[in-house]
C-alpha cells in the first residue's frame, strides 16, 4: 500500500524566509510524485510532476526536488501570497488507474 | 481551455437523504477520478472512472457509487447520507488512466450533512 508522511503540519515563514517541506514516501515502484497547493475552500492547483530520483523542477519561488524516499519543496524568498496547504502525491507501479495517495499536507503562512 | 468544473459548489441536506455531484473535465480528457476531503482524514480516494467504465475504487462504502457519460460527464452519488459524510468533494481529470498523467481539480463540492 502506499503511504506518504509531509512534514512539518504547519510552517510560519517571515517574508523572504527560505525554507523546505518535506514529503516521505513509500511505494513498491513509483510511477509518479506530484505537488500541488491548495488555497481555503478551492480545489488542489497542480504544481510540479517529479518521476524519477534526481529529477528537479522549478517554478518561481518554487523548486522540487525528488530522491529515492523522499521530495522537497524548497521556498526561496517567500511572499505572503505564498501562503497555502502544500499537497503531495504518489502514485505507485502497482496503483491501477490515475489513483493517487495524497499526504496530509504542509499549511504554510508567510508573514509581510 | 476552460478547467475542471463541479457543479453545485455548496450543498445542505440532512441525514438519511441523498444527494448527487456532478463534475465537468478538461475537454479531452476521458478519466475522471473522485476524492473526499476532510480535516482529519485528508484527501481520500472514492473511485476513477475512465471511458464510462469505473476502474478503481476506494475503500468507500456502498452508499458512494457513481458513473460516467459518453461525452467524460461524471457523476456521483450518496445515498442514506450521514453527518460523517460532510466534506468537500473534489473532481480530478486527466487525459488518460493509468500512465505518467497528471490530473488536475476541479473547485469541489461542498456537503454539509445536518
Amino acid at each position: 500500500e502506499d503511504q506518504v508522511t509531509q512534514s512539518p503540519e504547519a510552517l510560519r515563514l517571515q517574508e523572504g524566509e527560505s525554507s523546505s517541506l518535506n514529503c516521505s514516501y513509500t511505494v513498491s515502484g513509483l510511477r509518479g510524485l506530484f505537488w500541488y497547493r491548495q488555497d481555503p475552500g478551492k480545489g488542489p492547483e497542480f504544481l510540479f510532476t517529479l518521476y524519477s530520483a534526481g529529477e528537479e523542477k522549478e517554478k518561481e519561488r518554487l523548486k522540487a526536488t525528488l530522491t529515492k524516499k523522499e521530495s522537497f519543496l524548497h521556498i526561496t524568498a517567500p511572499k505572503p501570497e505564498d501562503s497555502a496547504t502544500y499537497l503531495c502525491a504518489v502514485q505507485g507501479v502497482e496503483t491501477s488507474g490515475s489513483r493517487l495517495t495524497f499526504g496530509e499536507g504542509t499549511q504554510l503562512t508567510v508573514n509581510p | 481551455k476552460a478547467g475542471v468544473t463541479q457543479t453545485p459548489r455548496y450543498l445542505i441536506k440532512t441525514r438519511g437523504q441523498q444527494v448527487t455531484l456532478s463534475c465537468s473535465p478538461i475537454s479531452g480528457h476521458r478519466s475522471v477520478s473522485w476524492y473526499q476531503q476532510t480535516p482529519g482524514q485528508g484527501l481520500q480516494f472514492l473511485f476513477e472512472y475512465f471511458s464510462e467504465t469505473q476502474r478503481n475504487k476506494g475503500n468507500f462504502p456502498g452508499r458512494f457509487s457513481g458513473r460516467q457519460f459518453s461525452n467524460s460527464r461524471s457523476e456521483m452519488n450518496v445515498s442514506t447520507l450521514e453527518l460523517g459524510d460532510s466534506a468537500l468533494y473534489l473532481c480530478a481529470s486527466s487525459l488518460l488512466s493509468g500512465v505518467k498523467e497528471t490530473q488536475y481539480f476541479g473547485p469541489g463540492t461542498r456537503l454539509l450533512v445536518l
